[in-house]
């Protein structure tokens, strides 16, 4: 049971150029969520989505875009990627909301 | 600002020594709270949750206590050990008025606990 996979584990950017984060659950889970984890500070959700065809902003959702692919798959898009977004992203899932949500091992993104 | 926070930022103990890592939160409708324990280099991991209909929760090793009067949440670690190291967060699941959970959960900032051998 793999749980929540994240791809790429690492990447690296130049200013303005786009990508997409890979995220997939295995766990039949209707919830999933992205997360972004700067130094020194906790979680911020950038999007959910609370269920299957239904995606929702978080606190931090501006320059970034989300695609609720299928029940499994929940993908984050940078869209025109600045420095500001070099962070550790985290996806995560959950049975249903208000729930505890099961979390990928991260990517590392650096914006140059 | 941010609706979760802690007290202390580190934590040293011995092994063996029992470990309080403490949690407040400013949102007095939050339904539900969990602890996770990262690891470095890995994604957060469930240690333990509470709904706010209770005070207490125990499972392996770790206990939780959620003091809703003053907004407190706190986890006990029994007999750390050097495994424990790592840093610990609290999630605030925030409710708004109306009571229907909203799912999305709020971090605090961490605490980084070292446990000495």
């Amino acid at each position: 049971n793999a749980g929540v996979t994240q791809t790429p584990k690492f990447q690296v950017l130049k200013t303005g150029q786009s990508m997409t984060l890979q995220c997939a659950q295995d766990m039949n889970h209707n919830s999933m969520y992205w997360y972004r984890q700067d130094p020194g500070m906790g979680l911020r959700l950038i999007y959910y989505s609370a269920s299957e065809g239904t995606t929702d902003k978080g606190e931090v959702p501006n320059g970034y875009n989300v695609s609720r692919l299928n029940k499994r798959e929940f993908s984050l898009r940078l869209e025109s990627a600045a420095p500001s977004q070099t962070s550790v992203y985290f996806c995560a899932s959950s049975v249903e909301q208000g729930t505890e949500a099961f979390f990928g091992q991260g990517t590392r993104l650096t914006v140059v | 600002g941010e609706s979760v926070g802690l007290h202390l930022p580190t934590l040293s103990v011995q092994e063996g020594d029992n470990s309080i890592i403490n949690c407040a939160y400013s949102n007095s409708a939050s339904d539900y709270f969990i602890w996770y324990k990262q690891e470095s280099g890995k994604g957060p991991q469930f240690i333990i949750d509470i709904r706010s209909n209770m005070d207490k929760r125990q499972g392996q090793r770790v206990t939780v206590l959620l003091n809703k009067t003053v907004k407190h949440l706190s986890l006990q670690i029994a007999a750390t050990q050097p495994g424990d190291s790592a840093v610990y967060f609290c999630a605030e699941n925030l409710a708004p008025r109306g009571g229907t959970s909203y799912g999305k959960l709020t971090f605090g900032q961490g605490t980084i606990l070292t446990v000495h051998p």
